[in-house]
């Protein structure tokens, strides 16, 4: 497809289970990030990777918290062990350039993580 | 740090009404400013933009003033339709910083 890609779009699991979010961006960008929506919040940042450079981890939350992403395309943000606290909408977006090409970041649709 | 705050929603207009989102951010040097908007079932999208003092960002009819004295960043539109029913959000990218840091949003309904 032309847009960023996410999947699952709805995951509800047990607390203490393990969960994988994928994220597929529009085709030739090379930065990508991850955010996070809590009821009531705004979008907060976790991760961010450009090319093949370090990734920029400085917003993940835990330890429980990774990502990985794949030949400078496919990621998937890993959440070990979950807990309830960490239900929330798992936004993936995808930039031309670094710096988000001056701010414009393509979302996706997000996926929605529910923590019994 | 850098913040944005914008003003709590849910907004519930009629058609055709006069809209302001206000938006007021806090951040270190020049930061660029936007606004997203993320309409039902879709992702975030920009809307418009502005990356310096007295820039006016505008599309579809909305837009947006870059004040560096009172720094806000507030969202206007002169008649709202229902198809503008979406949450916005304000964002700004600040000095070296690779990340948008985004407001809370504001959920905004225009009823017929």
């Amino acid at each position: 497809g032309a847009g960023v890609s996410q999947s699952p779009s709805n995951k509800v699991t047990e607390k203490g289970k393990d969960v994988e979010l994928r994220c597929d961006p529009i085709s030739g960008h090379t930065a990508l990030y991850w955010y996070r929506q809590s009821l009531g919040q705004g979008l907060e940042f976790l991760i961010y990777f450009q090319g093949n450079s370090a990734p920029d981890k400085s917003g993940l939350p835990s330890d429980r918290f990774s990502a990985e992403r794949t030949g400078g395309s496919v990621s998937t943000l890993t959440i070990q062990r979950t807990q309830q606290e960490d239900s929330a909408v798992y936004l993936c977006a995808s930039s031309l350039t670094p710096s988000g090409g001056g701010g414009e970041l393509f979302f996706g649709e997000g996926s929605r993580l529910t923590v019994l | 740090g850098n913040s944005v705050t914008q003003m709590e929603g849910p907004v519930t207009l009629s058609e055709e009404a006069f809209l302001t989102i206000n938006c007021t951010y806090t951040a270190t040097g020049y930061p660029s400013l936007f606004w997203y908007v993320q309409y039902p079932g879709e992702g975030l999208q920009l809307l418009l933009k502005a990356t310096k003092a007295d820039d006016k960002g505008s599309n579809k009819g909305f837009e947006a003033t870059y004040r560096k004295e009172t720094t806000s960043f507030h969202l206007e539109k002169g008649s709202v339709q229902v198809s503008d029913s979406a949450v916005y959000f304000c964002a700004l990218l600040s000095g070296s910083a690779r990340q948008l840091t985004f407001g809370s949003g504001t959920q905004l309904t225009v009823l017929p």
